[in-house]
């Protein structure tokens, strides 16, 4: 299935840095959710996206939707240990029903 | 809130037996789930759109006969993987929709065919 052009694959850090990722896609989106996931688990959603050019924090994470509504980021900061996983975006588009489209994610690694 | 389980979280079958796994929306209630399949290292695809009172929409390549889906009420939703085989052997995560802007995930099912 289609799917969102996210980067980077993955990223190894130091405890304490910031990170950053963002998916991109050729087409629009009306919602953008980041989720975040741990090995045998389900993707928990971190932020939730709706309208073009919204800035959205929670805790250390903040997230944009993008302008052209094409493409969002995700910054973390001040990153810690129980940052590890792999972040998942998801895109969805009006009157889809919901479905998601989801990237490949970005596996998040961080050295203490 | 939004709190969505699925069970069993693990289960193993030999081959040609069905395994059906549920997907509950604890704290609210969701008109739409949907059943996505993961395999190792790979991100989430989409097999099937559960609508509650009507038949599944499954996504293109996925047989409807061998992953069945009922939607019998605003909280449940089945997906009974039928005759399985090896190759079935995956990560089956459900979604429940509160709203049309968020999906909120179950914590999966790991099925093992030997």
């Amino acid at each position: 299935g289609q799917q969102l052009n996210q980067s980077p694959q993955s990223m190894f850090i130091q405890e304490g840095e910031d990170v950053s990722m963002n998916c991109t896609s050729s087409s629009i989106f009306n919602t953008w959710l980041w989720y975040k996931q741990e090995p045998g688990e389900g993707p928990v959603l971190l932020i939730a996206l709706y309208k073009a050019g919204e800035l959205t924090s929670n805790g250390r994470l903040t997230a944009q939707f993008g302008i052209t509504r094409k493409d969002s980021f995700l910054n973390i900061s001040a990153s810690i240990p129980s940052d590890v996983g792999i972040y998942f975006c998801a895109g969805q588009r009006r009157g889809s029903q919901g479905n998601l489209i989801f990237g490949k994610g970005t596996k998040l690694s961080v050295k203490p | 809130g939004a709190v969505v389980s699925q069970h069993p979280s693990r289960v193993i079958c030999k081959s040609g037996t069905s395994v059906k796994i549920e997907c509950r929306s604890l704290d609210f209630q969701a008109t739409t789930m949907f059943w996505y399949r993961q395999f190792p290292k790979q991100s989430l695809m989409l097999m099937a759109t559960s609508n509650e009172g009507s038949k599944a929409t499954y996504e293109q390549g996925v047989e409807k006969d061998k992953f069945l889906i009922n939607h019998a009420s605003l909280t449940l939703s089945t997906l009974t993987v039928t005759s399985a085989h090896p190759e079935d052997s995956s990560f089956y995560i459900c979604s429940a929709q509160p709203n049309t802007d968020t999906q909120y995930f179950g914590p999966g099912t790991r099925l093992t065919v030997l």
